[in-house]
């Protein structure tokens, strides 16, 4: 099974930008690995931010954008809010398989 | 609005079975793929199976694959993972999620989970 990895950890100023990757252990991350982006704040649910890549929902604030990046999924956010605080997973799919990334704590300081 | 409410979850030994459910309401039910997330007590998240609109395909990970079971019953707008042979590293609070009408990943919406804890 494919590994998804993610930086453990990230600090942002309030109005900074930060970018988030997610790799895989199989290559490049390509748009056929239809990549996701999710939030997760502590004892919530997660909530879906992006997905194919850079598509966003109507609840996704306009700050974050995904896309491809030197072979792998990126998360930008930029113009960082204090409430951005939280734990972000990447998603990518293998052909039926789904495979999480380890996840990435994003600190507002 | 649409809603997705879990339920089922407890207190189960090891070896043990457990029958998760999903109740969906808000959206047409039948058109869209669904799929169980798992998170194990400060983990990180873990997907678990997914299934068409249909039934006609479903996936599971490895981790499950013998032991776990994804069906759905349209008519009742209900999602449900039968989880047999149950182990201590099935702890974790268990997440449904609508997919797209044609992928099997979280595409939107999720529930607020149920927690399964597999212990003696």
């Amino acid at each position: 099974q494919a590994v998804v990895t993610q930086e453990p950890s990230l600090t942002v100023s309030p109005g900074g930008t930060v970018t988030l990757t997610c790799g895989s252990s199989t290559g490049a991350v390509t748009s056929g690995h239809y990549p996701y982006w999710f939030q997760q704040k502590p004892g919530q649910a997660p909530r879906t931010l992006i997905y194919d890549t850079s598509n966003k929902h109507s609840w996704t604030p306009a700050r974050f954008s995904g896309s491809l990046l030197g072979g792998k999924a990126a998360l930008t956010l930029s113009g960082a809010q204090p409430e951005d605080e939280a734990e972000y997973y990447c998603l990518l799919s293998y052909s039926g398989a789904y495979v999480f990334g380890t996840g990435t704590k994003v600190t507002v300081l | 609005e649409v809603q997705l409410e879990e339920s089922g979850g407890g207190l189960v030994k090891p070896g043990g079975s457990l029958r998760l459910s999903c109740a969906a309401s808000g959206f047409t039910f039948s058109y869209y793929n669904m799929i169980w997330v798992r998170q194990a007590p400060g983990k990180g998240l873990e997907w678990v199976s997914s299934i068409r609109s249909s039934s006609s395909y479903i996936y599971y990970a490895d981790s499950v694959k013998g032991r776990f079971t994804i069906s759905r019953d349209n008519a009742k707008n209900s999602l449900y993972l039968q989880m047999n042979s149950l182990r201590a590293e099935d702890t974790a609070m268990y997440y449904c999620a609508r997919g797209g009408r044609d992928g099997y990943t979280p595409r939107d919406y999720w529930g607020q989970g149920t927690l399964v804890t597999v212990s003696s």
